[in-house]
């Protein structure tokens, strides 16, 4: 989707070294959500973020919301090859006048992880 | 287990071939959703429905259509097939559509169209 912009779209690290992943809009983003999913697989949910400024930690996965709503980062510290995937930032985001805000998805980052 | 449940999970259409993708829910959600994604394009909306017996467009509804008849069910149909229409579709509910609440995916199911 144009309304999120995702980078990088591919990254490759050492295991055991540090990443970030950014998620950025023009617009205010209603609830922020980090996705994984492995290659023919669903999407797992990671973390959902709504107030400015917040952060979340699950493992060594952190996500961050900008005070002004607008950016995200997820950070993976000490990263191993089960890290390995497509991340996926999603946002609530309003498609059509009226109607209620809808989930819609940045690009996608394949983030690979050499043993 | 709870949660959505996608038929078939693979399929093989010829260009011109009509189709029907189901979807259903077991955990009482208001609101459901039919996405595609393509490589690099990340997922895309196809339509939605906030309720049962109601629908929307999406990102990109062209050549689609849904039908959500009952509450649990959400099915997208391809009328007569394309190959652009080859892609990994899925389809996901949430309690109500939006803020505060978190969306539960089924794991996919990858149609080629040749």
């Amino acid at each position: 989707s144009q309304e999120l912009e995702q980078s990088p779209q591919s990254l490759i690290v050492q295991e055991g070294k540090n990443l970030t992943i950014n998620c950025t809009s023009s617009k205010t983003l209603y609830g922020l959500y980090w996705y994984k999913q492995k290659y023919g697989e669903g999407l797992i949910f990671l973390m959902m973020l709504q107030k400015g400024g917040e952060e979340k930690s699950h493992e060594k996965i952190t996500a961050k919301l900008d005070e002004k709503k607008q950016q995200s980062s997820l950070h993976i510290t000490a990263s191993q090859p089960s890290h390995a995937g497509i991340y996926l930032c999603g946002a609530d985001i309003v498609f059509s006048s009226g109607s209620a805000r809808q989930l819609t998805f940045g690009s996608g980052t394949q983030l690979t992880v050499l043993p | 287990n709870a949660g959505v449940t996608q038929t078939p999970k693979f399929q093989v259409l010829k260009t011109g071939q009509s189709m029907t993708l189901q979807c259903a829910q077991d955990m009482n959600h208001n609101s459901m959703y039919w996405y595609r994604q393509d490589p690099g394009m990340g997922l895309r909306l196809i339509y939605y429905s906030a309720s049962e017996g109601t629908t929307d467009k999406g990102e990109v509804p062209n050549g689609y259509n849904v039908s959500r008849l009952h509450k649990r069910e959400f099915s997208l149909r391809l009328e007569s097939a394309a190959p652009s229409q080859t892609s990994v579709y899925f389809c996901a509910s949430s309690v109500q559509g939006g803020l505060n609440y978190g969306y539960t995916f089924g794991s996919g199911t990858r149609l080629t169209v040749v």
